[in-house]
């Protein structure tokens, strides 16, 4: 049973650059997953960020891939999410969540970070 | 504003059968892209429901079930129980968008 926990920085400043890491375990992280990030600013609906695979292939959303770097290291079994130039807009829990074509069938539980200088 | 529609709210007594809509377009559902469908229950991470259209996970109630046809797709919901109350949520993939995934923009569930 694959198992995601997100971790990273609670506040990050106005234009400054959000970064998170989701620890993978129960599973190996070059399986056939796409690694995915999806956020929901509070009180709002879900928001895909972008996926990558273990080739260090990468899909983003493009309202937000000017901004987005999703990367992967196998080494310690993690994948990371760095998102800059960031407003009080980019407020949200932040999910990473794992699967393929099929949906996501695995999900962290969440890290909220709050933009506030 | 997300490319896929959902009612914002929906409403149901305990047993009661009700229905979520997901309506997209000829870029999305109706390109043929597969739907699916999370619950996220208050406080807590989505989780999936309905994969591919029409299937479940495994652990996840018969009374849950999916379908798609056209440019929409649904989510229907039998005998409903006060612990449905959720937040519902459809996703897919958008050609005019590179191929990303693409969330409806949630249904509210109540359980009256």
């Amino acid at each position: 049973q694959v198992q995601l926990q997100e971790s990273g920085p609670g506040l990050v400043k106005p234009l400054g650059t959000l970064s998170l890491t989701c620890a993978v375990s129960g599973g190996s992280i070059s399986n056939n997953n796409w690694w995915n990030w999806v956020r929901q600013p509070p009180g709002k609906g879900l928001e895909w960020i972008g996926e990558i695979y273990h080739s260090g292939s990468t899909n983003y959303n493009p309202s937000l891939k000017s901004r987005v770097t999703i990367s992967v290291d196998k080494s310690k079994n993690q994948f990371s999410l760095k998102l800059s130039s960031v407003t009080a807009a980019d407020t949200a829990v932040y999910y990473c969540a794992s699967g393929t074509y099929a949906g996501l069938g695995y999900w962290g539980q969440g890290a909220l970070v709050t933009v506030s200088s | 504003q997300s490319v896929m529609t959902q009612p914002p709210s929906v409403s149901g007594a305990p047993g009661q059968r009700v229905t979520i809509s997901c309506t997209g377009s000829s870029s999305n559902i109706g390109a043929g892209y597969d739907v699916h469908w999370y619950q996220q229950l208050p406080g807590t991470a989505p989780k999936l429901l309905i994969y591919g259209n029409t299937n479940r996970p495994s652990g996840v109630p018969d009374r849950f079930s999916g379908s798609k046809s056209g440019t929409s797709a649904s989510l229907a919901i039998t005998g409903l129980q006060a612990e449905d109350e959720a937040d519902y949520y459809c996703q897919s993939y958008d050609s005019s968008l590179s191929g990303s995934r693409v969330f409806g923009g949630g249904t509210k569930l109540t359980v009256l």
